[in-house]
C-alpha cells in the first residue's frame, strides 16, 4: 500500500543541523512533490516546502528560506529535509506527505512524523 | 500570506449531533484549494477535504465541505465516537500553504 516512512526521533542542541528522511512506496515516486510540515505542541501544523522529484524544483516557506535544504534519492525513493542552525523553537513533530501536482487533490498520504527536539 | 482562522477553537457535542467547523481566510483562497485535516494524539493528518468540498477516498459521506473565496465549512452530518479530534483546514496549491490553528472537538 501507499506508504510514507520516516526516520526515527532527533535530540539536537541549539545551533546543530537534523536531516529528516521520508522513504515512499506503493506508488511512483516521481509522480508527487513531497511536502514537508511541522507542528509545535499547542500549535497548529506549519508548511515549511516542496520539492518535486521528477523537475527537480523546491519551493520553500519565507521564514526556512536559507536554512532549509530538500534533497532526494530517487533509487531509494527517499526523500530529505535538513534544517540548519537549529534553534529551541525549531522543536516540533515534522511530517512529510504526497501532494499530485496535476490532481491538486491535497495532501492524501502523510508520515507517521518524526520528533525533533532541540535543547541544550 | 493568507491567515486561516478558524472558530470555534473547541466544539463540545455528543454523538449522533451534527458538527460545524468554520475556516475563514485573510484574502481569498485561490482556485478554492482548501482542504480539511482530522489528527488524533499520535497520529498523523488524515485527509478528509480537498478543493473546498471534493471528499478523499476512503472518507464516509456523513463528512462534507463547502464554502469558496473566504469563507469555508467542515460539516460532519452525525458524529461517532471515532470523529472526535482536532481538525485543520489547509490553503494549498501555489507553494505559500498555510494552515488554520485547530478546532477540538471534544464529547459534551
Amino acid at each position: 500500500q501507499v506508504q510514507l516512512l520516516q526516520s526515527g526521533t532527533e535530540v539536537k542542541k541549539p545551533g546543530a543541523s537534523v536531516k529528516v528522511s521520508c522513504k515512499a512506496s506503493g506508488y511512483t515516486f516521481t509522480s508527487y512533490d513531497i511536502e514537508w510540515v511541522r507542528r509545535a505542541t499547542g500549535q497548529g501544523p506549519e508548511w515549511i516546502g516542496w520539492m518535486n522529484p521528477n523537475t527537480g524544483r523546491t519551493g520553500f516557506a519565507q521564514k526556512f528560506q536559507g536554512r532549509v535544504t530538500m534533497t532526494w534519492n530517487t533509487s531509494i525513493t527517499t526523500a530529505y529535509m535538513e534544517l540548519s542552525s537549529l534553534r529551541s523553537d525549531d522543536t516540533a513533530m515534522y511530517y512529510c506527505a504526497r501532494y499530485h501536482p496535476v490532481l491538486r487533490n491535497g495532501f492524501d498520504v502523510w508520515g507517521q512524523g518524526t520528533v525533533v527536539t532541540v535543547s541544550s | 500570506e493568507i491567515v486561516l482562522t478558524q472558530s470555534p477553537g473547541t466544539l463540545s457535542l455528543s454523538p449522533g449531533e451534527r458538527a460545524t467547523l468554520s475556516c475563514r481566510a485573510s484574502q481569498s483562497v485561490t482556485s478554492n484549494y482548501l482542504a480539511w485535516f482530522q489528527q488524533k494524539p499520535g497520529q498523523a493528518p488524515r485527509l478528509l477535504i480537498y478543493g473546498a468540498s471534493s471528499r478523499a477516498t476512503g472518507i464516509p459521506d456523513r463528512f462534507s465541505g463547502r464554502g469558496s473565496g473566504t469563507d469555508f465549512t467542515l460539516t460532519i452530518s452525525r458524529l461517532e465516537t471515532e470523529d472526535f479530534a482536532v481538525y485543520y483546514c489547509h490553503q494549498y496549491g501555489y507553494g505559500r500553504d498555510t494552515f488554520g490553528q485547530g478546532t477540538r472537538l471534544e464529547i459534551k
